[in-house]
């Protein structure tokens, strides 16, 4: 079975431009998490949706946003980049069902690079 | 506050040698269990997890770890690496009520010694 892919693996942008950042979970899988990760930060939680609604939210600012699709397909959008939005951008799939949190399914990340 | 500490930034151990990874966590449920492992420019991959039962789980490419109930502690080990294991390891932890949100730590960066 096909794992997580993400899109684009490579992305480069400037200061106060937008970008928006694709992913397909695994076949079935309900629940999409977007992380950010930096050296030195580890792992970001960004946030989570499940069954196209935003279940969970971590700290980051306003210009980081989300959405998922009803074929479970994902994006997160952020808009007027800065310098420190510089990082590797993973997306995780799972079951997302009730009793707790299941295995973490993780892509390849997107390297996104602000100028 | 639910945490997950991975005390080691760095370790550096010789090829062929045992190793052990730490993880401790804070978390007033019942935990979840999970280590995870990065290499360089790739996404994370499970080496392992921990629902319940046996303390002790057997993971992917010879790592194992341990349940240690009363230490909060959830040690990755192996008996011998090799020079292919030299990545990031991340360990993260999650429960019944965290609102299927994993919380993870820092990482531990392994380098090998030829």
């Amino acid at each position: 079975k096909a794992g997580v892919t993400q899109t684009p693996r490579y992305l480069i942008k400037t200061r106060g431009q937008q970008v928006t950042l694709s992913c397909s979970p695994i076949s079935g899988h309900r629940s999409v998490s977007w992380y950010q990760q930096t050296p030195g930060q580890g792992l970001q939680f960004l946030f989570e949706y499940f069954s196209e609604t935003q279940r969970n939210k971590g700290n980051f600012p306003g210009r980081f946003s989300g959405r998922q699709f009803s074929n479970s397909r994902s994006e997160m959008n952020v808009s007027t980049l800065e310098l420190g939005d510089s990082a590797l951008y993973l997306c995780a799939s799972s079951w997302g069902l009730a009793g707790g949190p299941g295995e973490q399914f993780f892509g390849p990340g997107t390297r996104l690079t602000v100028l | 506050a639910q945490s997950v500490t991975q005390p080691d930034i760095h370790i550096t151990v010789s090829e062929g040698a045992s190793l052990e990874l730490r993880c401790n966590y804070s978390y007033g449920a019942t935990p979840y269990l999970f280590w995870y492992v990065q290499s360089p420019g790739q996404g994370l991959q499970l080496l392992l997890k921990y629902f319940s039962g046996d303390t002790l789980v057997q993971g992917i490419k010879g790592f194992e770890a341990e349940f240690k109930r009363s230490q909060s502690s959830f040690n990755l080990r192996k008996p011998s690496v090799h020079w292919s294991d030299a990545a990031e390891y991340f360990c993260a932890v999650g429960a019944l009520d965290s609102n299927y949100q994993l919380i993870w730590g820092a990482g531990t960066k392994l380098i090998i010694k030829p």
